[in-house]
């Protein structure tokens, strides 16, 4: 079984704080993306990388970073948290050849 | 572009009824279509896809979707709802790597409700 596991589960900031959300999978799986998830909007898709060291935008960039350093770990970056940043942040997986996304538990992450 | 349209972000059946979730896409290629399925302060679980093939898709907990390209419809069914499947309910589509593409789009999700 795929395993992909985040770094927190809830998680509680100050306004300006930098915020790390790591995600680790144990598949050897290329591609990862960071998504957020919001009531009534679904999930939209920050940041993807296909490779170590490579990143590509998604729909909604601004306000966050990522970091790929090995291939089992992607890490999504708010440099300076705002409070429209509290939201759910999902991380997915899937290898070069299946189409099949793999998800995390989940961060929900609070800003005050 | 591709697109996905849930109608109805809040669905309630009685337990022993049909469940119909209704998913609409659009996209410029031909497309690979999703449910994923979230439990409470859970991740996504994948239900059911369609890739190519047969465009009757059977998925896991008796769910099961047809592609209709004509309509551009790619609705989740199950023909008796049980208490453990309320939830929400999220339809995707990806235009696949093929067309260099595998961003997965989602919908904005229906809540299932069960009544008992």
């Amino acid at each position: 079984d795929v395993k992909v596991t985040q770094s927190s589960r809830y998680l509680v900031k100050r306004t300006g704080e930098k915020v790390f959300l790591e995600c680790v999978q144990d598949m050897d799986h290329e591609n990862m993306f960071w998504y957020r998830q919001d009531p009534g909007l679904g999930l939209r898709l920050i940041y993807f990388s296909y490779d170590v060291k490579m990143k590509e935008k998604g729909d909604i960039p601004e306000g966050y970073s990522v970091s790929r350093e090995k291939k089992e770990r992607f890490s999504l970056i708010l440099e300076s948290a705002s409070t429209n940043q509290t939201s759910m942040y999902l991380c997915a997986t899937t290898t070069g050849t299946e189409e099949t996304q793999y998800f995390g538990p989940g961060t929900r992450l609070l800003v005050l | 572009a591709q697109s996905v349209t849930q109608l109805g972000s809040h669905v309630s059946v009685s337990e022993g009824a049909l469940v119909l979730l209704r998913c609409n896409y659009s996209s410029s290629v031909p497309p690979y279509l999703f449910w994923y399925v979230q439990y409470p302060n859970q991740g996504l679980q994948l239900l059911l896809k369609y890739t190519t093939g047969a465009t009757l898709v059977k998925g896991i907990n008796g769910f099961e979707a047809e592609f209709k390209k004509s309509e551009t419809s790619f609705h989740l069914t199950k023909p008796s709802a049980h208490m453990s499947d309320a939830a929400e309910y999220f339809c995707a589509v990806s235009e696949g790597k093929d067309f260099g593409n595998e961003k997965l789009t989602f919908g904005t999700g229906t809540r299932l409700t069960i009544i008992p």
